[in-house]
């Protein structure tokens, strides 16, 4: 299956920043997903945006969508060495097909 | 409780065997899936079920075959394993095909090719 882009491939910051990370994809789409990947874990569901919503909050997550330039971004605030994992967005087409993003290794130093 | 629950956990095995892994969901969604996670963290789909109908099958190698014996299980059988089947699987599953309200994952099942 075709592969959305992210970027950064990696993003290293000190505790307490703002982490920001982008996601494009290719065709028209239904909703948008992240997902966080801890090393050696399952992915967890982190927000899902809709194709007609432009920003939505979860805690001290902030996504938001542009569907003219076809991308996303994840906005991480004030963020926490718990943070650190691998970041993935992945785009829902119109055929109901969950296309992936290669992901962004989030390191959060102390 | 565990939603998606995936058994090994890790597999260590010879080129040549034939393996399975198990998984099973408690969250009584309709839909589950197989994803291969390679060492670049590049997530591929392998196959989908729908209430035990296969509605996604990728082109992976006819080795890899599902079984779906209810909607909250969906088990992988591997033949012949080559060292190239050695990969990190996730289970995962979603509340239907639509895909429209997320995955839930398992942990994985870490397989290695010896």
């Amino acid at each position: 299956s075709q592969q959305g882009e992210e970027d950064p491939q990696a993003l290293s910051i000190q505790e307490g920043e703002n982490a920001t990370m982008n996601c494009s994809y290719k065709t028209s789409i239904n909703n948008l997903q992240w997902y966080r990947q801890n090393s050696g874990r399952g992915l967890v569901h982190l927000i899902l945006i809709r194709s007609n919503e432009r920003e939505k909050h979860s805690g001290r997550l902030r996504v938001t969508l542009d569907t003219s330039k076809k991308s996303s971004s994840l906005l991480i605030t004030a963020s926490r060495a718990a943070d650190t994992a691998s970041y993935f967005c992945a785009s829902l087409d119109s055929n109901y097909q969950l296309i992936w993003g290669a992901g962004t290794k989030l390191i959060i130093k102390p | 409780d565990t939603a998606v629950s995936q058994t090994p956990k890790y597999l260590v095995t010879q080129m040549g065997n034939d393996k399975s892994i198990k998984c099973e969901q408690n969250l009584g969604h309709d839909t589950m899936y197989w994803y291969k996670q390679d060492s670049k963290k590049f997530l591929k789909i392998m196959f989908s079920y729908n209430n035990k109908e296969l509605i996604i099958n990728e082109t992976v190698p006819n080795r890899f075959s599902p079984k779906s014996p209810d909607k909250a299980h969906l088990n992988l059988h591997i033949n012949s394993l080559e060292l190239g089947d050695s990969a990190v699987y996730f289970c995962a599953s979603s509340q239907d095909a639509t895909e429209a309200y997320g995955y839930t994952f398992g942990s994985g099942t870490r397989l290695t090719v010896v």
